[in-house]
């Protein structure tokens, strides 16, 4: 399986904008970018994905890099309920598992 | 209504015990998992089913054993537990299955295991 590397932990300001970043280099080229979150106490919570292009929900934006060896999913307003572990997960399209890693620990500061 | 849910929430048990957690999915997918997640946080996949089938076992001892018998249902056994069995278990389910690598999956809210 191809690998993400992700910061173990990052804080931000409510209200603020939020950028958490995911190294990919050996990515695939049927490998699509997943994000998902779990806040505490819960399950894993999917947050986004995408393939090559730049993506937006409700929830959140993923900026996939050129040459999709990074990515970055983008909370456009940062509330203390962000407060999660987000994972930036690869799933081949030939697989068929989740393969969490470690994952980044958003803190929101009020 | 809650999309997938598992019972119970809690669990404690005596090493030894055989015990079982359910989950049920009201979402309509074909696709169902389990995870463990450990005491240091790592998820890891343990089993998933596709329409009653098994299609994914990643090197789990005998003594846990999944059973769906249906495609809303994905039930987990495990015979005489031990001490490395506590974990959270969670549940997932998906549409059509990973394969097509674009359906997301969604989760309960876990079974908390603690073997005294």
């Amino acid at each position: 399986d191809a690998k993400t590397t992700q910061p173990n932990s990052m804080e931000s300001n409510e209200e603020e904008p939020v950028h958490l970043p995911c190294n990919h280099s050996t990515i695939s080229g049927t490998d699509y970018i997943h994000w998902y979150r779990q806040l505490p106490s819960q399950g894993p919570e999917y947050v986004i994905h995408g393939l090559t292009s730049n993506v937006n929900n409700r929830m959140a934006s993923l900026a996939i890099a050129e040459d999709r060896k990074s990515s970055t999913l983008i909370l456009h307003r940062a509330t203390l309920r962000d407060a999660a572990v987000y994972y930036c997960i690869l799933i081949d399209f030939g697989n068929e598992k989740l393969t969490f890693g470690t994952g980044t620990r958003l803190t929101i500061i009020p | 209504d809650t999309a997938v849910s598992q019972t119970p929430k809690y669990l404690v048990t005596q090493m030894g015990n055989d015990k079982s957690i359910k989950c049920e999915q009201n979402l309509g997918h074909d696709t169902m998992y389990w995870y463990k997640q450990d005491s240091k946080k790592f998820l890891k996949i343990m089993f998933s089913y596709n329409n009653k089938e098994l299609i994914i076992n990643e090197t789990v001892p005998n003594r846990f054993s999944p059973k769906s018998p249906d495609k809303a249902h994905l039930n987990l056994h495990i015979n005489s537990l031990e001490l490395g069995d506590s974990a959270v278990y969670f549940c997932a389910s998906s549409q059509e299955g990973p394969a097509y690598s674009n359906q997301p999956q969604h989760f309960g809210d876990g079974t908390r295991l603690s073997i005294l």
